[in-house]
């Protein structure tokens, strides 16, 4: 079935760094996500993206957290300056259309902040 | 205050048997239930999924059945194979919204 690629699969980084997390939506879609998942803990709502806009975000989302998609390349995650919590792994998923039933998701990247 | 509440955080059952995964949700908004399965080293992949005007779905081996009034859900896994063996979220979220509420897994093992 249809792929999301997450690049790099696990990243290690000092607190205080800036990370940028790579997403390489399904082809044809137009939606794009990313989700936190804690060890042990459920995964959360971060931030959609149609046309170039994030479209909705959740309390998750920091100040320090931003995405983009230049020119239909990856679709990114960029913390800057990371803290502790961050440390989570990160799932992207990307949507043909509106509705949560097309949702496809990557394998995730393994964020460990020092 | 979790959304979507998954009873379990694991489960065996031997091959061959039912496993029952269930699931209940607090918001009335919910009107669309999928269940994701993911193995080890893999992203979450879609499975089957309901919406809030059936009772009970079925693909192959999986079921869900669906109570609207008491706002839970299960998953059953007919004649489980050690394939099975693997983490299943239970998700929920609005009609036409494309913003899932996930639950926090169970995790299933099936011995053969």
């Amino acid at each position: 079935g249809p792929k999301v690629l997450q690049i790099p699969s696990h990243q290690i980084i000092d607190m205080g760094q800036m990370v940028t997390l790579n997403c390489d939506p399904v082809s044809n879609h137009l939606y794009f996500y990313w989700y936190k998942q804690i060890l042990g803990q459920q995964m959360e709502f971060l931030v959609n993206f149609y046309n170039g806009k994030v479209m909705e975000k959740s309390k998750l989302f920091k100040d320090q957290f931003s995405v983009e998609r230049p020119d239909g390349s990856y679709f990114t995650l960029k913390i800057q300056p990371t803290a502790l919590e961050d440390s989570a792994v990160y799932f992207c998923a990307s949507s043909l259309g509106q509705s949560a039933e097309t949702l496809y998701f990557g394998s995730g990247t393994r964020l460990t902040v020092l | 205050q979790q959304q979507v509440r998954q009873s379990s955080q694991s489960l065996t059952v031997w091959e061959g048997e039912t496993a029952i995964l269930n699931c209940s949700y607090e918001n009335s908004a919910f009107d669309y239930f999928p269940w994701y399965q993911q193995f080890p080293g893999e992203g979450p992949a879609l499975l089957i999924a309901i919406r809030s005007v059936s009772d009970k779905k079925e693909d192959g081996r999986f079921t869900i059945f669906f109570n609207k009034r008491e706002k839970n859900l299960s998953l059953h896994i007919k004649d489980s194979q050690p394939g099975d063996s693997a983490t299943y979220f239970c998700a929920a979220s609005p009609s036409g919204y494309n913003k899932l509420t996930f639950g926090k897994g169970t995790v299933l093992l099936v011995s053969p």
